[in-house]
């Protein structure tokens, strides 16, 4: 079925590192993403990687996935307490909709100082 | 360049009524899809719109409809209105035209309110 599952908690103490994690269904999936969500703010697109990719860096951001084990994870180095919100995964569910995503119901992040 | 723009950002609507939400997609995108957002939740696809057309649709009653102008800016209408609806909104905008390159922006969503 369509389903993509988070932790829906994590916290973090500030200069530490935070790995989030996401399992989805749709192994042919194109494109899997990475949003954030601040309080009362629409989405903000991190970053997304290709199916054919197992890894992507982008400055403090690393995404890691393991097509076996249908396994997504968001890697944010140096945690800030800026980076606190709502991170959200989501599958391209049709394999290149380019607009129908299948979302996890976020994973709420909280940096300590 | 402007991101992604809907309008308006707050509304309250009382139940039955009807309701207009607006969205201008990225400068040099084509496609527009429209998502529901109830607290707490992910996103859920409503539906898609390239070359004025609805492309792709969720799981949402007739209820729930939309345009695409010649211009690539998008409506979504919702009549009748149910507690249910009570949502932020958001508006999606992508390339379809040049390929999938993966690249997909939100808006900052108009939250609705039905009472």
């Amino acid at each position: 079925g369509e389903d993509v599952e988070q932790s829906l908690f994590l916290s973090v103490r500030e200069g530490d590192s935070s790995v989030i994690n996401c399992t989805y269904t749709d192994s042919s999936s194109t494109y899997l993403y990475w949003y954030k969500q601040e309080p009362g703010a629409g989405l903000q697109l991190l970053t997304y990687i290709f199916s054919n990719m197992d890894m992507k860096q982008d400055q403090r951001l690393t995404v890691l996935l393991n097509k076996k084990d249908k396994h997504l994870s968001l890697r944010i180095a140096d945690t800030q307490t800026g980076d606190s919100a709502i991170y959200f995964c989501a599958e391209d569910w049709y394999g290149g909709s380019q607009g129908n995503l299948i979302f996890g119901k976020g994973t709420k992040l909280s940096v300590k100082p | 360049d402007a991101g992604v723009t809907q309008s308006p950002t707050h509304l309250i609507k009382t139940r039955g009524q009807q309701v207009t939400l607006r969205c201008s997609p990225k400068s040099g995108h084509d496609t527009v899809s429209w998502y529901q957002q109830a607290l707490g939740q992910g996103p859920q696809f409503i539906f898609q719109y390239y070359e004025e057309e609805e492309r792709q649709r969720g799981n949402f009653p007739d209820r729930f409809s939309g345009h695409q102008f010649p211009n690539y800016s998008s409506e979504l209408n919702v009549n009748a209105l149910l507690l249910g609806d009570s949502a932020l909104y958001l508006c999606a905008s992508s390339f379809l035209s040049g390929g999938n390159t993966g690249e997909l922006f939100f808006g900052e969503g108009s939250r609705l309110t039905v009472l």
